[in-house]
């Protein structure tokens, strides 16, 4: 039973556009919430969290939206450049639990 | 430069036979992991330590064992009891002070021959 779920495996998106990777879960317990990106034959890389206390968390060009009463977060890239181009993969813990619960990832793919 | 640093990074595995995949991290974290990805899939966890000396079997330790002797070092052993050893292994590392924000290696691909 997949309690993250990202919907999408790719998302293809014209540079300066806005780029939205969903993800959705189906565990209420869950309170903190990460994307990381992935370049192929690479580790993961952190790109930006939110605590369930928040609706929403920015960081430059990236902003994560969480919505608690639907289970769904998302991740907004604005404007999209050719570096966004990579894997992105939502993930979710309960607090004071190590296990990070993964999605499966969306392919991005910023065209020029 | 601190990281974390997986070797090899491409490894191959005859019928029946162990191999290890070393990591090590000059990060001073306390807490690492190793994850496995399989394609069109998210990171399944294998194996943990919060520190050193001990570790905790992940959703799929079957077929696999670690040993963290040392701060810096977790190494995994795929062993022959793993009937499905072919998939992208990554090491992580975090603060393991209830941070999950993990430090990921370059990860190691496994092939069977």
């Amino acid at each position: 039973d997949q309690q993250v779920k990202q919907n999408s495996p790719s998302l293809s998106v014209q540079e300066g556009r806005i780029s939205i990777l969903n993800c959705d879960y189906t565990n209420s317990m869950f309170d903190y919430f990460l994307w990381y990106k992935k370049y192929p034959a690479e580790g993961p890389t952190f790109l930006i969290s939110i605590s369930s206390i928040k609706d929403k968390n920015e960081d430059g060009r990236f902003t994560v939206f969480l919505n608690k009463s639907a289970k769904h977060l998302s991740l907004h890239i604005v404007p999209s450049q050719p570096g966004d181009s990579a894997v992105y993969f939502c993930a979710a813990s309960m607090d004071s639990n190590y296990q990070l619960i993964w999605g499966a990832g969306t392919k991005l793919i910023i065209k020029p | 430069d601190g990281g974390i640093t997986q070797s090899p990074k491409y490894l191959f595995r005859k019928e029946g036979q162990n191999v290890t995949l070393s990591c090590e991290q000059n990060l001073n974290h306390d807490a690492m992991y190793w994850y496995r990805q399989d394609p069109g899939q998210g990171l399944r966890l294998i194996y943990y330590s919060q520190i050193v000396n001990d570790f905790q079997k992940g959703d799929i330790a079957e077929g696999y064992s670690v040993s963290r002797e040392k701060k810096e070092s977790f190494p995994l052993t795929v062993t022959s009891a793993q009937k499905n050893p072919t998939a992208f292994y990554l090491c992580a590392s975090s603060t393991g002070t209830g941070s999950e924000k993990l430090f990921f290696g370059s990860g190691t691909q496994l092939s069977v021959l």
